[in-house]
């Protein structure tokens, strides 16, 4: 059974610094999405990481995958209070091609 | 583009109610999805769909069922609701295959007392 995890699950942090959140998954998987999940509204995609080693790039957040290890980060570079949200990655199930498992999300908040 | 719509908003049933979740999507997606999001526990999906005229279960089914009749149209039915069933409610669509990121609804946040 495929699970994911995120660390941290809550992390507060000053404008201008740098950080990493990891996903971690339990199974084979070589699908993985990154969303953004602002108070109260719906979930907006990220990053669709399709291949091991893919890297995106959105402004100031980079998402990369490693499939080997099983580890997805999405990096914050001298982050802005606009980014505070939270930010959940899902992973394909290889045993159903249309099923994503969710982690439970790293809420992020920035602090001006 | 509208994407995809969720209504109602907001409801509050009693126990024992059902009641229906619509969901409509414009962009001739193949797929869609109802998931349920309970805090700290990220999204579980109840039901989806791959085609009109197809439905499958998904991780809690249970207390749910749904129809796809059209392509645009993915209805989430509360037979008999539960406290249980409190939770916020997202439908999503996305494309055939899984290279292409969901399309989420804004949400249906429902209380059942």
């Amino acid at each position: 059974e495929l699970k994911v995890e995120q660390n941290p699950l809550f992390l507060s942090m000053q404008e201008g610094k740098n950080y990493t959140i990891y996903c971690n998954y339990s199974t084979t998987s070589d699908r993985l999405y990154w969303y953004r999940q602002d108070p109260g509204k719906s979930l907006e995609s990220l990053f669709v990481l399709l291949s091991n080693g893919a890297v995106k790039q959105e402004g100031r957040l980079m998402a990369s995958l490693d499939t080997k290890a099983r580890l997805s980060t999405l990096h914050i570079t001298a982050a802005v209070h606009d980014l505070s949200a939270t930010y959940f990655c899902a992973v394909a199930s290889m045993d159903s091609n249309y099923q994503l498992i969710w982690g439970a999300g790293t809420k992020l908040i920035i602090k001006p | 583009n509208a994407g995809v719509t969720q209504t109602p908003k907001f409801r509050v049933l009693k126990t024992g109610q059902s009641m229906t979740l619509l969901c409509a999507q414009d962009m001739n997606h193949e797929y869609m999805y109802w998931y349920r999001q309970d805090p700290g526990m990220g999204l579980r999906l109840i039901h989806y769909s791959v085609g009109e005229g197809t439905t499958a279960k998904g991780e809690v089914p249970d207390g749910y069922n749904v129809s796809r009749s059209t392509t645009e149209d993915f209805p989430l039915r509360l037979l008999s609701a539960a406290p249980s069933q409190t939770s916020v409610y997202f439908c999503a669509s996305s494309r055939q295959g899984t290279n292409y990121g969901y399309t989420f609804g804004s949400g249906t946040r429902l209380t059942v007392v």
